[in-house]
């Protein structure tokens, strides 16, 4: 299975600024996704990062919110910009591998926004 | 649309069984996963069912029924350490990888 990192592990911001998080895999994959995680609630779906293109991204998100860069197949970053207290959440990228069926999760960054 | 429904909660005892039930309805389907997550950690990757069926790994078994759009995990000689949120989660259509989540079960094994 891939491994997967992520930085910074947590930050605690103050609102109106932004964070780049970035995540790093020890192969080259395809598919890398980023998702959302409230306090106490399930995952979901920010956007698919797509290699050498504009990432798509799901109902409710917006590039100039959460701008996603993936220049190769092994790194991608999310920048949540202009912060509020409603930001705070984990962010967890997300690889997948076709040929195992099987996706996996980083290990998160717990963001915190005063 | 996606709709994933599973339990808010459930407790069992250690060495005891539990299942954990899952329903969708979604616009496509492409294979369900299940994912242990432990407070304050990632989701662990568990099982994947596409075809119908049981698929057992140890204590740890799920199953399948494309035509119900059902599927329960299983987890068997329950231990302390198992007490988690269990996540099912659903992948799109042909192609499309990416993942819808239920809310998640807590399970809470007590001794």
């Amino acid at each position: 299975s891939a491994v997967i990192s992520q930085k910074p592990s947590r930050d605690i911001c103050q609102r109106g600024t932004s964070l780049t998080i970035q995540c790093q895999v020890d192969s080259q994959v395809t598919m890398m996704f980023w998702y959302r995680q409230q306090p106490g609630q399930s995952l979901t779906l920010i956007a698919t990062a797509n290699q050498g293109s504009e990432a798509t991204y799901e109902s409710g998100f917006v590039i100039d919110k959460f701008p996603i860069s993936r220049p190769n197949l092994t790194f991608s970053t999310l920048t949540v910009s202009n912060m509020s207290p409603e930001d705070s959440s984990i962010y967890l990228c997300s690889v997948e591998d076709p040929r195992a069926n099987e996706q996996y999760f980083g290990p998160g960054t717990r963001l915190t926004v005063t | 649309g996606q709709n994933i429904d599973q339990p808010t909660e459930m407790t069992a005892t250690e060495g005891a069984i539990v299942q954990i039930n899952c329903t969708y309805q979604t616009s496509g389907f492409n294979g369900l996963f299940w994912y242990q997550q432990h407070a304050g950690e990632a989701p662990t990757f568990l099982s994947y069912n596409v075809l119908d069926g049981l698929e057992e790994k140890g204590r740890f078994s799920s199953f399948l029924s494309r035509s119900k759009g059902y599927s329960y995990l299983l987890l068997k000689e329950l231990q302390m350490k198992d007490s988690a949120s269990y996540l099912c989660a659903v992948r799109g259509g042909l192609g499309d990888y990416k993942l819808s989540f239920g809310a998640g079960t807590t399970v809470t094994v007590r001794a």
